[in-house]
């Protein structure tokens, strides 16, 4: 079974200051780990992926995330937060297994402060 | 442009009154699900179909059906709408079925309300 933890359902950050934004994974095989995004009265975007390879994934808009498998993470992150990044923030996790469908985090709004 | 449509937006219904939500996607994608998504429970899975007449249960298929008539449409149906059906519903396509490919196109959703 695969589970996914987000840490914190609401973050609030100065614009400007680094946005951390905490998920925690539980997967029984290498997992494949996403962020996505959703802001106000829209679907899903991809943010990034981490598949295989280079465990540091760059994605949109200046975010980044970090695979630790020894820790079970995939943090993401951005140096310096702008006020278009306030939205909520998905993480969730796919296996190589069965239907393949994702599992979803229950999610953590941002809130960035002028 | 690469897209997938829902259709409604919004919608409002009385219990027990049957209801449908298309889904399209030009993509030529095989790989289409649903999800609805709860306050505190992130988005879970209802349906997907991995290809045209191949269906399967996800998370949370209790009174919901879905066909794959065509590879670009997937409804869902709601033969008897119950108010837990109260929800945001998102449709999603997915480029390939590995799962590394995830579904990277959602619809912009569907919000129904079941009085």
């Amino acid at each position: 079974a695969q589970s996914v933890t987000q840490l914190g359902s609401h973050v609030s950050v100065s614009e400007g200051a680094l946005v951390l934004l905490r998920c925690n994974y539980s997967s029984s095989v290498p997992p494949y780990l996403f962020w996505y995004v959703q802001y106000p009265n829209q679907g899903l975007q991809l943010l990034l992926k981490y598949t295989t390879g280079a465990t540091l994934v760059k994605g949109i808009n200046g975010f980044e995330a970090e695979f630790k498998k020894s820790e079970t993470s995939f943090h993401l992150t951005k140096p310096s937060a702008h006020m278009s990044d306030a939205a909520e923030y998905f993480c969730a996790v796919s296996m190589d297994t069965g239907r393949r469908a994702l599992t979803f985090g229950s999610g953590t709004r941002l809130q960035v402060q002028p | 442009e690469a897209q997938v449509t829902q259709n409604p937006r919004y919608l409002i219904t009385v219990t027990g009154k049957k209801l449908t939500v298309t889904c399209s996607q030009n993509m030529n994608h095989e790989y289409m699900s649903w999800y609805r998504q709860d306050p505190g429970l992130g988005l879970r899975q209802i349906y997907y179909s991995m290809n045209v007449e191949v269906t399967d249960k996800g998370d949370v298929p209790e009174g919901y059906k879905v066909s794959r008539k065509e590879k670009r449409n997937f409804p869902l149906i709601l033969e008897s709408p119950s108010p837990n059906q109260t929800s945001l519903y998102f449709c999603a396509s997915r480029v390939g079925r590995g799962p590394m490919n995830t579904e990277a196109f959602f619809g912009q959703g569907t919000r129904l309300t079941v009085v």
